[in-house]
């Protein structure tokens, strides 16, 4: 069973950078699977930052605006994600997750990290 | 355009049935997901491929989709039913797109 584990600040200060890791067990990140970052501001919806694959390419929501990169260390067997310039509207619940690839149709998320609550304040 | 709409709320008695939809481009095109989320609990997978329960998941979770529109359906509720449903699929290419979410209320 997958599991991930995610780790980083809980508190960052504007306009620093967000930095947050996952650790992946019971799989490979180099699997081919999708390796995504989630987010949820308090009290709203599911935000999707992006994704990595194990050949270190990446996918951004367009709406962060180039303020995102994320990279994957298969060697560690975790990837990773630094959001820059951060703002208050970036304090969210931060999730890595697996996005499954089932062989055919459409990837879906099929395991969750537990979120971190980060908080973008001075 | 595809983006994914879902009402804000439902509720429903306990015992009646609850129905969720979601709507776009999307539905037509790709596997619609669902997923269940209580309160400060990580999200958990329902319903997938339109219509398939994953293990552990009530019968009472059903998944179906026509056209634009996915629906899942809650039949005979619980209190314990009572949480944030998203819909979920993807676009043109794999990109993610999450509806904007149905609070249900059981009461």
């Amino acid at each position: 069973q997958v599991h991930l584990q995610v780790s980083g600040p809980g508190l960052v200060k504007p306009p620093d950078t967000l930095s947050l890791s996952c650790d992946v067990s019971g799989d490979s990140i180099t699997s081919g699977h999708y390796w995504d970052w989630v987010r949820q501001p308090p009290g709203g919806g599911l935000e999707w930052i992006g994704y990595v694959y194990h050949s270190g390419s990446a996918y951004y929501n367009p709406s962060l605006k180039g303020r995102v990169f994320m990279s994957v260390d298969t060697s560690n067997n975790q990837f990773s994600v630094k959001l820059f310039s951060v703002t208050a509207a970036d304090t969210a619940v931060y999730y890595c997750a697996r996005r499954f690839y089932p062989g055919s149709g459409t990837y879906y998320y099929d395991s969750w990290s537990q979120g971190i609550l980060v908080t973008v304040s001075s | 355009s595809y983006g994914l709409t879902q009402p804000p709320s439902v509720s429903v008695s306990p015992g009646q049935t609850a129905r969720i939809t979601c709507s776009g481009d999307a539905v037509s095109k790709k596997y619609v997901f669902w997923y269940q989320q209580k309160s400060g609990q990580v999200p958990v997978l329902v319903v997938y491929e339109d219509t398939k329960r994953p293990s552990g998941i009530p019968e009472r979770f059903s998944g179906s989709s026509s056209g634009r529109t996915a629906t899942l359906t809650i039949s005979g509720a619980q209190v314990e039913d009572e949480a944030d449903y998203y819909c979920y699929s993807t676009d043109s290419s794999v990109n993610p797109l999450f509806g904007g979410g149905t609070k249900v209320t059981v009461l």
